[in-house]
């Protein structure tokens, strides 16, 4: 089976850098994928680490360290659009696993003034 | 490019009937996915194809049939509607590993 954990709150400022971590448990590992979404709308897709480093996306950059089973979703100079729930997700398997992802419950982001 | 749309976007039901939600994609993606998502909850992945013809369960398939006899159209069944079935249900698809492109969604609820 899979499980992912991250936290269900953050709260940062405008302006400010925040870190949504995500720690994960799978009995195969292809990748860990990052999602937006706003409240009432559809997930989008952020970023996608398939091997160990960082991958850098404009103000979102995404990290990834296979051997800690752990990532996280940096995001810098916040604004208040940034506000949404941020989830993680595993999987990614192309040569024959449907290519499925196991999604985390999501991190809730509060961006204030 | 309309991207992955879905339709309806909202319905009521009532419990035991019947419904079918479709989705389409003009983005020539092999894989297609059907998720349901909870209040407070991650997406649960409840079937999935990869390629025209195929289709395989998910995490959570128990009370839902799917179709794919087009490459660019996904069909979700309900056979026999229940209350725990009340849902926002959505649409993806892709070619690449970890990404999706997702439909705006369809709120169901059934009474």
């Amino acid at each position: 089976g899979q499980s992912l954990e991250q936290p269900s709150e953050v709260t940062a400022v405008e302006g400010a850098i925040v870190q949504i971590n995500c720690t994960y448990q799978t009995s195969g590992f292809y990748g860990l994928s990052w999602y937006q979404q706003h409240d009432g709308g559809a997930p989008t897709f952020l970023s996608y680490n398939g091997l160990d480093g960082l991958e850098e996306t404009g103000r979102f950059s995404s990290f990834l360290s296979r051997s800690d089973s752990y990532g996280y979703l940096l995001l810098q100079e916040l604004q208040m659009k940034d506000s949404a729930s941020y989830f993680c997700a595993v999987g990614g398997d192309l040569t024959g696993g449907g290519n499925k992802l196991t999604f985390g419950t999501g991190t809730q982001l509060k961006v204030e003034l | 490019n309309a991207g992955v749309t879905q339709t309806p976007k909202f319905r009521v039901l009532k419990t035991g009937q019947s419904m079918t939600l479709l989705c389409a994609q003009d983005m020539n993606h092999e894989y297609m996915y059907w998720y349901r998502q909870d209040p407070g909850m991650g997406l649960r992945l409840i079937h999935y194809s990869v390629g025209e013809g195929t289709t395989a369960k998910g995490e959570v398939p128990d009370g839902y049939n799917v179709s794919r006899l087009k490459k660019q159209n996904f069909l979700l069944g309900l056979e026999s509607a229940a209350p725990s079935q009340t849902s926002v249900y959505f649409c993806a698809s892709t070619t690449s590993p970890g990404g999706r492109f997702f439909g705006p969604g369809t709120r169901l609820t059934v009474l």
